[in-house]
């Protein structure tokens, strides 16, 4: 499987705080990309971070990639009750597919 | 502008039945997927096509369908529905084939296999 782990499975948080969730993945990328989905719901499309890019800012989230690790991570800052959904990091190899991780489940407690 | 839409949004099939997911897109997006969603896997690549009339398999084809006869219909068919396609499905889209704009999903099928 050319599928990416997320790290931890699952993690819980106060409001207010920050959160980390790790990606990595086995094969050389073109892109990943970091995705939210909200329970019931469809994946949404966060931020895409090339592969020759090191670190990616939009709003309240920032992501990191080192290919030389084959890993990524996510930082939500100063997290929101709305921030609770699960995250998935997607890779895009060279046939041009989106490979998902196994996600990682964020609980925001207000 | 309704994104991707797919239809039904539940759906229970006795083993052996036969039905068809359908997926549609409004935004004139080249490349569209057909994803399965299992807890602790994560999204796994059904089929893809890269336009209307090109499909090709992805990492689990095995029991599904597909065909793109229009730019905006990527329907998904189980031909004869197994217990171990009890899943939740999921269609997407994006602009072009080189997958440096993100993908639109819809919000997914359940489909339970009795």
């Amino acid at each position: 499987s050319q599928q990416g782990e997320e790290d931890p499975q699952a993690l819980s948080i106060q409001e207010g705080e920050n959160a980390t969730m790790n990606c990595s993945y086995k094969t050389s990328i073109n892109n990943l990309q970091w995705y939210r989905q909200n329970s019931g719901r469809g994946l949404v499309h966060l931020i895409l971070i090339r592969s020759n890019e090191r670190e990616k800012h939009s709003g309240r989230l920032r992501v990191t990639l080192d290919t030389s690790k084959k890993s990524s991570s996510l930082l939500i800052t100063a997290s929101r009750a709305a921030d609770t959904a699960s995250y998935f990091c997607a890779t895009l190899t060279g046939a041009n597919n989106l490979f998902f991780g196994t996600g990682t489940r964020l609980t925001v407690i207000p | 502008n309704a994104g991707v839409t797919q239809t039904p949004k539940f759906q229970v099939l006795k083993t052996g039945q036969s039905m068809t997911l359908q997926c549609a897109q409004d935004m004139n997006h080249e490349y569209m997927s057909w994803y399965r969603q299992d807890p602790g896997m994560g999204l796994r690549l059904i089929h893809y096509s890269v336009g209307a009339g090109i499909t090709d398999q992805g990492e689990v084809p095995n029991g599904y369908n597909v065909s793109r006869s229009t730019t905006e219909d990527f329907p998904l068919r189980l031909l004869s529905a197994a217990p171990s396609q009890t899943s939740v499905y999921f269609c997407a889209s994006r602009q072009s084939i080189g997958g440096r704009q993100p993908q639109h999903f819809g919000d997914g099928t359940r489909l339970s296999i009795l």
